[in-house]
């Protein structure tokens, strides 16, 4: 069935560190692609997606590429900032409404 | 921004009682609904998607009886978790697709511990 495997945490990092945080996928068809994020005490929310092979979503910073030939949907940023700290799901969905969700990964940056 | 509001965020309740975890839209309708659950270490797992004045849609798996879902209005769906057991204990969020979108929206989650 389908599935999303994700990179098991907790991540920490020095602000200003690179960041990715991997994710493969297991579907069949065409799924579009999540990350959410969660920070401390708030509920999900969208980060970015990408909804076919090779599309880029982007927003504050971060950025995932949708690879079909390595099903992967990796999260990265460039240089992490101390409010990044939250836990980041990876997830795919093909009609919308299910949902599967990786199982999260923690990040906490010190400053 | 759309709010999903979910409450209670922790519980804690004694072997055999029941539960009730309310997810309500906020400033939005929302007609379709869906809760699911995490074990720890584990992914989110979708239990059920309800939609407004009709019967939840329950994944294989998910006792229906056990885990009540009821979704009486386009703001407010309500998990009941009947007669809990320590392994009923978990996280358990919900979120809310905004009506006339696709738009998801996500409540803060609820940790459930039976004991």
């Amino acid at each position: 069935g389908d599935s999303v495997t994700q990179m098991e945490g907790p991540v920490t990092l020095s602000e200003e560190a690179c960041l990715t945080i991997n994710c493969t996928y297991t579907a069949t068809g065409y799924p579009s692609l999540f990350w959410y994020v969660q920070y401390p005490g708030e509920g999900l929310q969208l980060l970015l997606k990408a909804t076919k092979a090779d599309d880029k979503g982007s927003n504050k910073g971060f950025e995932a590429t949708y690879r079909k030939e390595t099903t992967s949907f990796h999260l990265e940023k460039g240089s992490v900032q101390v409010s990044d700290s939250a836990v980041y799901f990876c997830a795919l969905s093909k009609n919308g409404n299910q949902f599967y969700f990786g199982t999260g990964t923690s990040l906490t940056v010190i400053p | 921004g759309a709010v999903v509001s979910q409450h209670p965020s922790w519980v804690i309740c004694k072997s055999g009682t029941s539960v009730k975890i309310e997810c309500r839209s906020l400033d939005f309708q929302a007609t379709t609904m869906f809760w699911y659950r995490q074990f720890p270490k584990q992914s989110l797992m979708l239990m059920a998607t309800s939609n407004e004045g009709s019967k939840a849609t329950y994944e294989q798996g998910v006792e229906k009886d056990k885990f009540l879902i009821n979704h009486a209005s386009l703001t407010l769906s309500t998990l009941t978790v009947t007669s809990a057991h320590p392994e009923d204990s978990s996280f358990y969020i919900c979120s809310a697709r905004r009506q006339g979108t696709e738009k998801l929206f996500f409540g803060s989650g609820t940790q459930l511990s039976v004991l």
